[in-house]
């Protein structure tokens, strides 16, 4: 089956821009995750989709972030305007039950925020 | 709340000897753990997984976990290490509400 796909791969944009990445999940994988990887830490959730519903966004940095998935199938991160800690691998994963199950990661697009 | 701790940021072994990455989790409940291997330029992709029975569990590339409540670990190991296994390896732990909360990794670097 074909992987989680991500857009672009790589991004420099100047702060105060704005930057959108793009995620189309494994066919059928009901839920979505963006996660956050700043260079020597570990993923942080961004925000959880279940379909087209959000189930968690308490991690997201709404005054400056956003999200949607609306047909409950591609999703849309947005960030405006950028900052510089914004700099960091933004990772889409997607999952047919749910994290119990485990999830398949997207290959990531590297944001560098100057 | 839940957390992951991986208390080692950096590991160096040699080619053919063996590994293990420690893990520690707080969880209120029966955890559901995980192992992922993330390689340069890479998403991170699924070792291995517990959720309930044997607290031994078998993962690809021959990496095995040993869960074990009483010490709230969750340790990867490999017998003999490959220059390919050179990576960054992240435990994970799971609840019931579909969340997930990785550690800050540990990176592997093996040496011929």
């Amino acid at each position: 089956e074909a992987g989680v796909a991500q857009s672009p791969r790589y991004k420099i944009i100047e702060k105060r821009q704005s930057v959108a990445f793009w995620c189309n999940p494994i066919s059928g994988h009901a839920t979505l995750y963006w996660y956050q990887q700043i260079l020597g830490q570990g993923p942080k959730l961004l925000i959880q989709f279940q379909n087209n519903g959000v189930v968690d966004d308490s991690q997201l940095p709404k005054d400056r972030f956003s999200a949607e998935r609306l047909k409950g199938v591609d999703s849309t991160l947005k960030i405006q305007p950028a900052k510089l800690e914004d700099s960091a691998v933004y990772l889409c994963a997607s999952s047919l039950q749910g994290a119990l199950y485990g999830y398949t990661f997207g290959s990531g697009t590297r944001l560098t925020v100057v | 709340a839940q957390s992951v701790t991986q208390p080692d940021i950096h590991i160096t072994v040699s080619e053919g000897a063996s590994l293990e990455l420690r893990c520690n989790y707080s969880y209120g409940a029966t955890p559901y753990l995980f192992w992922y291997v993330q390689s340069p330029g890479q998403g991170l992709q699924l070792l291995l997984k517990y959720f309930s029975g044997d607290t031994l569990v078998q993962g690809i590339k021959g990496f095995e976990a040993e869960f074990k409540r009483s010490q709230s670990s969750f340790n990867l190991r490999k017998p003999s290490v490959h220059w390919s296994d050179a990576a960054e390896y992240f435990c994970a732990v799971g609840s019931t509400g579909n969340q997930f909360y990785f550690g800050t990794g540990t990176s592997l670097t093996v040496i011929p």
